[in-house]
């Protein structure tokens, strides 16, 4: 089975602007989480979605927002780009059979310049 | 406020011998734990679990020890091998009312396993 992908693997933008990340899950996995990874911070979590809706949300602002397809692939959006908002972001997937088990993508990193 | 808390940045290893990472939590709502473990350019992977109802779970190399009353887990790591080095979190999720578990991970403990 092909694990849980992330495009793009790198990304650089500037303050102010947007972007958008895409996680695709394991086949099958209809859970998908995103995590924001910073050296000070460890892992936040930002949001789940299950069957194209928002199921879970952490402590992130508004400009930070998600959806989920029909075919369980997830996209996170951020606008308004701060400098504080460079980190790598990661995305998991739940197997349905042990929901208690997240597989991890390779992550996004972005940089705001 | 951070309610899983990881106080070791980093830690140094010879090999052969027993790495033990420590994480505490705040939470008491908290019944599941789990380890990562994270390779640079990786995502992190699942290492090991334990429930609150189990003190210790064991898997191969790698035991994780819950203390409840001092809401305080470690992680063993016996012998300790060079491709243990990696960061490793642990994460903490309290059963939830909806959805699946929502987990709070520390902020990691490098290990480097020195041959």
């Amino acid at each position: 089975k092909a694990g849980v992908t992330q495009t793009p693997r790198y990304l650089i933008k500037t303050r102010g602007q947007q972007v958008t990340l895409s996680c695709s899950p394991i086949s099958g996995h209809r859970s998908v989480s995103w995590y924001q990874q910073t050296p000070g911070q460890g892992l936040q979590f930002l949001f789940e979605y299950f069957s194209e809706t928002q199921r879970n949300k952490g402590n992130f602002p508004g400009r930070f927002s998600g959806r989920q397809f029909s075919n369980s692939r997830s996209e996170m959006n951020v606008s308004t780009l701060e400098l504080g908002d460079s980190a790598l972001y990661l995305c998991a997937s739940t197997d349905p059979r042990s929901t208690d088990t997240q597989y991890f993508g390779p992550g996004t990193r972005l940089t705001v310049l | 406020d951070q309610q899983v808390k990881q106080n070791s940045p980093s830690l140094s290893v010879q090999e052969g011998r027993i790495s033990i990472l420590n994480c505490d939590y705040t939470n008491s709502m908290f019944d599941y734990f789990l380890w990562y473990k994270k390779y640079p350019a990786e995502g992190p992977t699942f290492l090991i679990s334990i429930s609150s109802i189990k003190d210790k779970n064991e898997d191969g190399r790698f035991t994780v020890f819950l203390n409840k009353s001092a809401k305080h887990l470690s992680l063993h790591i016996v012998p300790s091998q060079p491709g243990d080095s990696a960061v490793y979190f642990c994460a903490a999720s309290a059963l939830p009312t909806s959805g699946t578990y929502k987990y709070i991970f520390g902020t990691g403990t490098r290990l480097k396993v020195l041959a």
